[in-house]
């Protein structure tokens, strides 16, 4: 079965740092670029961030850049978001998601996980 | 960065059609997918590509496109189809690829 599953939410303080992770399984994961996702409370979706298969490639939403950063461990089949400089815009909802490109024109998120909440508070 | 744009919500009689739609720049160079999302859980993708449905997707739920307006139909639309859909596509109008997502239109079937 194909599954994600996130972990290492929580509360933090602003200005503090979190580090969350994305399991995979049923898949093979270093063949797939995979995303961040996230949604703050009552609001809609809003990409993060994402990383190629090999992980040489990353890419960030500007709210994000420069405080949050991307990685993945292959051997582990584990996918990551350092998150520093954290503010309370950034409570939400973090979704990790398999990717998929077909021909260069066809761009979807077929996996999800279930979720996993930080929340940015003093 | 583009912006993708949804009506914010729509509702629609048990057993009728009805339409959801996407308008973004972005539009014109790739395909719009679809995912949809009730309350609690996460996101499920539901059409992709011209007009393609993963496994497990009912055949009430498909896709078009024409220009910068990506639709998502669905026919005959039943209870457990109420929910918030959101279109999502890639952009590479500025300068790195991103990817954007439209602000979602919440579906009620009355």
């Amino acid at each position: 079965e194909v599954q994600l599953v996130e972990s290492g939410g929580g509360l933090v303080q602003p200005g503090g740092s979190l580090r969350l992770s994305c399991a995979a399984s049923g898949f093979t994961f270093s063949s797939y670029a995979m995303s961040w996702v996230r949604q703050a409370p009552g609001k809609g979706l809003e990409w993060v961030s994402a990383i190629s298969g090999s992980g040489g490639s990353t890419y960030y939403a500007d709210s994000v850049k420069g405080r949050f950063t991307i990685s993945r461990d292959n051997s582990k089949n584990t996918l990551y978001l350092q998150m520093n400089s954290l503010r309370a815009e950034d409570t939400a909802v973090y979704y990790c998601a398999k990717e998929s490109v077909v021909r260069g024109v066809i761009y979807y998120m077929d996996v999800w996980g279930k979720g996993t909440t930080v929340t940015v508070s003093s | 960065s583009s912006e993708l744009t949804q009506d914010p919500a729509v509702s629609v009689a048990l057993g009728q059609t009805v339409r959801i739609t996407c308008q973004g720049d972005s539009l014109r160079s790739y395909y719009a997918s679809w995912y949809q999302q009730k309350p609690g859980q996460a996101p499920v993708l539901v059409i992709y590509g011209k007009n393609n449905r993963p496994s497990g997707i009912p055949d009430r739920f498909s896709g078009s496109s024409s220009g910068n307006t990506a639709s998502l139909t669905i026919t005959g639309a039943q209870a457990e189809d109420e929910a918030d859909y959101y279109c999502n596509s890639r952009d590479s109008s500025g300068n790195h690829p991103e990817v954007v997502f439209g602000g979602g239109t919440k579906l009620t079937v009355l």
